[in-house]
């Protein structure tokens, strides 16, 4: 069964710095990997997107990676933000079999930067 | 743009009751599901359909129903709700084709007392 895994659990940083957050799955048959970001008593929005074909994917201060098999992939935040604070998940979609075009999520990592 | 459309926000149910999260999309995509998110769990996949008339379970399916009449609409119901099932539960909806991006409703949050 494919697993999510994402480190840290939590994060807490100044306004300013540059962070890395991590998610790693144990199946490396994907079909793509997604992140997302939760803001509280909301739903998920998406940031970025990468095939499995892909090694990554840039979106503004955002960049994913994936290195599909080694099972990895890495969320970074350029000179990050108050309002990036906001819990970051991470899905992979499934290509096998009976569980085809599934989404597994990861437990997400909960980033608060403070000014 | 609607995009994912979930009602009702909040509920709160008595055991044994039953009752309907609706969801609906204008975005015209084949491929629906349900999630719920519980602290320290994760998300998790309830049902999920493939087009209209086409529905199959998830990951932790037991103690709900759906179906899908139309490309838009995609219900959960709760046949006799439980403690257990309090929960934030969540719509999403993609394209067929497994590449392409899932957009979620906002939630609904539900207490089983």
């Amino acid at each position: 069964k494919q697993e999510v895994t994402q480190i840290p659990a939590a994060l807490s940083v100044p306004e300013g710095e540059n962070l890395v957050l991590n998610c790693s799955f144990t199946d490396s048959a994907i079909y793509n990997l997604q992140w997302f970001r939760q803001d509280p008593g909301k739903g998920l929005t998406s940031l970025l997107l990468i095939q499995s074909s892909q090694r990554e994917q840039t979106s503004g201060r955002l960049n994913a990676s994936l290195d599909k098999s080694s099972g990895r992939s890495t969320l970074y935040i350029a000179a990050s933000q108050p309002g990036d604070s906001a819990t970051y998940l991470c899905a992979v979609r499934a290509d096998r079999g009976s569980t085809l075009g599934r989404l597994y999520f990861g437990r997400g990592t909960q980033l608060t930067v403070w000014p | 743009n609607a995009g994912v459309t979930q009602t009702p926000k909040f509920q709160v149910l008595k055991t044994g009751q039953s009752m309907t999260l609706q969801c609906a999309q204008d975005m015209n995509h084949e491929y629906m599901s349900w999630y719920r998110q519980d602290p320290g769990m994760g998300l998790r996949l309830i049902h999920y359909s493939v087009g209209a008339g086409i529905t199959d379970q998830g990951e932790v399916p037991n103690g709900y129903n759906v179906s899908r009449s139309t490309t838009e609409d995609f219900p959960l119901r709760l046949l006799s709700a439980a403690p257990s099932q309090t929960s934030v539960y969540f719509c999403a909806s993609s394209p067929m084709g497994t590449g392409n991006t899932i957009y979620f409703g906002e939630g609904s949050w539900l207490t089983v007392v």
